[in-house]
């Protein structure tokens, strides 16, 4: 246990739906981020979240769209998917310059 | 340009054989996290080095960060099946001069196979 929550742990969709993966920690952290990785290749940076405000977005397609409401929770609202999307979604918290915590991600497969 | 470059990637080994991974980089790292990840799992953090030739250990595992805060090394001790995993290090950046922003960068990973 991380300390960080993501749900669901798996999830299947078609190409045509919208789902939204979620993400919860109470650790007091202020920065929170999505990763992508997909099969035989490194975490992927997707977005950055610093004290609710988008820092960073790393050229990800606008199928793709975070939110963050607040400090504890980031989404990850997913629609019109391609099957090259599937893959585990991780989700990270960190507080200033310390250790980054993972959730234990969400398996997607898009088909 | 990857940032923090991790050797090897793949190492498949047999059981009670001891292993050295890599964590290299030009950059200087206020600290250095390793994590393991085990299949369509999140990884999870092993040890974090802050200081330049610390040396930290973890029942057979040994974790040494460099003297100039550029690389570290992780030493497994008679490997076990259990230590099967993605190993990757994380590297932690100030990015302004003002101390507040740090930037987390991740290496590629590191697969283990520890045959029985």
């Amino acid at each position: 246990e991380t300390g960080v929550t993501q749900t669901p742990r798996h999830l299947v969709m078609g190409m045509t739906n919208k789902k939204s993966l979620k993400c919860e920690q109470h650790l007091g952290h202020n920065a929170m981020y999505w990763y992508k990785q997909s099969a035989k290749k490194p975490l992927e940076l997707m977005f950055v979240y610093s004290l609710e405000e988008r820092v960073e977005n790393n050229s990800v397609p606008s199928r793709f769209s975070p939110e963050c409401p607040n400090s504890s929770h980031l989404f990850l609202h997913l629609h019109t998917l391609q099957p090259e999307d599937s893959a585990l979604y991780l989700c990270a918290s960190r507080g200033r310059n310390t250790e980054a915590f993972f959730g234990q991600g969400t398996r997607l497969t898009v088909v | 340009t990857q940032l923090l470059e991790q050797s090897p990637q793949f190492l498949s080994i047999q059981e009670g054989e001891n292993l050295t991974v890599y964590c290299n980089s030009s950059s200087v790292f206020s600290s250095l996290q390793w994590y393991r990840q085990e299949p369509g799992e999140g990884p999870v953090l092993l040890v974090t080095v802050v200081t330049g030739g610390e040396v930290k250990k973890l029942k057979r595992l040994t974790f040494q960060f460099g003297d100039a805060r550029k690389d570290s090394s992780l030493h497994i001790t008679a490997a076990q099946p259990g230590d099967t995993g993605l190993y990757l290090c994380a590297g932690s950046l100030l990015v302004n001069s003002g101390g507040s922003n740090y930037k987390l960068t991740f290496g590629k990973g590191t697969l283990l196979t520890v045959n029985p």
